[in-house]
């Protein structure tokens, strides 16, 4: 039973345009969402989170939206640069330290 | 945040062996983590390491196949215990420094059981 659902396995944006990549959950405790960016060979790294008491948050490029009554969530890289091409995972806990993962989103930035 | 190694980076492995997988963090942390990502899949936890008791293990995980240790607020080790084909993955340690739920991850560890 996946809670944390990445729908898209791929997606591919041109340099300088919007990336958008999706998220959905399912278990309503969930209160704290992340979003973590993997290049190969190398452990995941942290990029941006959001409360549930909150419907967005931004941090330079990265915003992350919330929509809790959907159980939806996004991030949005504007502009699209090559070194964002990775593997982007989605995450939620439930307020006791677990993270649970998405299976993850391969974004191909193109020239 | 928090800077964290993991030795050996990667290892070919003979089933029935065991390896154990070392994990450093940079500064003391309280909670520390050790998962698993198979190919293609998403990253499993496997357990939570705890300072000084017992480490908390996921569904599907068990101790005598995952032993863990944290002897101190900066290290943590896992061992796979006799190893079959089905153990190969990426093992990766994480810890949260406690400001909120994020999570560091180590660069992790790339396991072959042949």
């Amino acid at each position: 039973d996946q809670q944390v659902k990445q729908n898209s396995p791929s997606l591919s944006v041109q340099e300088g345009r919007i990336s958008i990549l999706n998220c959905d959950y399912t278990n309503s405790m969930f209160d704290y969402f992340l979003w973590y960016k993997k290049y190969p060979a190398e452990g995941p790294t942290f990029l941006i989170s959001i409360s549930s008491i909150k419907d967005k948050n931004e941090d330079g490029r990265f915003t992350v939206f919330l929509n809790k009554s959907a159980k939806h969530l996004s991030l949005h890289i504007v502009p699209s640069q090559p070194g964002d091409s990775a593997v982007y995972f989605c995450a939620a806990s439930a307020g006791d330290d677990k993270i649970i993962f998405g299976k993850g989103t391969r974004l191909h930035i193109l020239p | 945040s928090a800077v964290i190694s993991q030795k050996p980076s990667r290892d070919i492995c003979q089933r029935g062996t065991s390896l154990t997988i070392q994990c450093q963090v940079d500064s003391q942390v309280t909670m520390m983590f050790w998962y698993r990502q198979q190919p293609g899949q998403s990253l499993t936890l496997i357990a939570t390491a705890n300072q000084g008791s017992e480490a908390t293990y996921e569904s599907g995980f068990v101790i005598d196949k995952f032993p863990i240790s944290r002897p101190n607020l900066t290290f943590s080790t896992l061992t796979v215990s006799n190893m079959s084909p089905e153990d190969s993955s990426i093992y990766l340690c994480s810890a949260e420094p406690g400001q909120g739920y994020e999570q560091y991850f180590g660069p992790g560890t790339r396991l072959t059981v042949t």
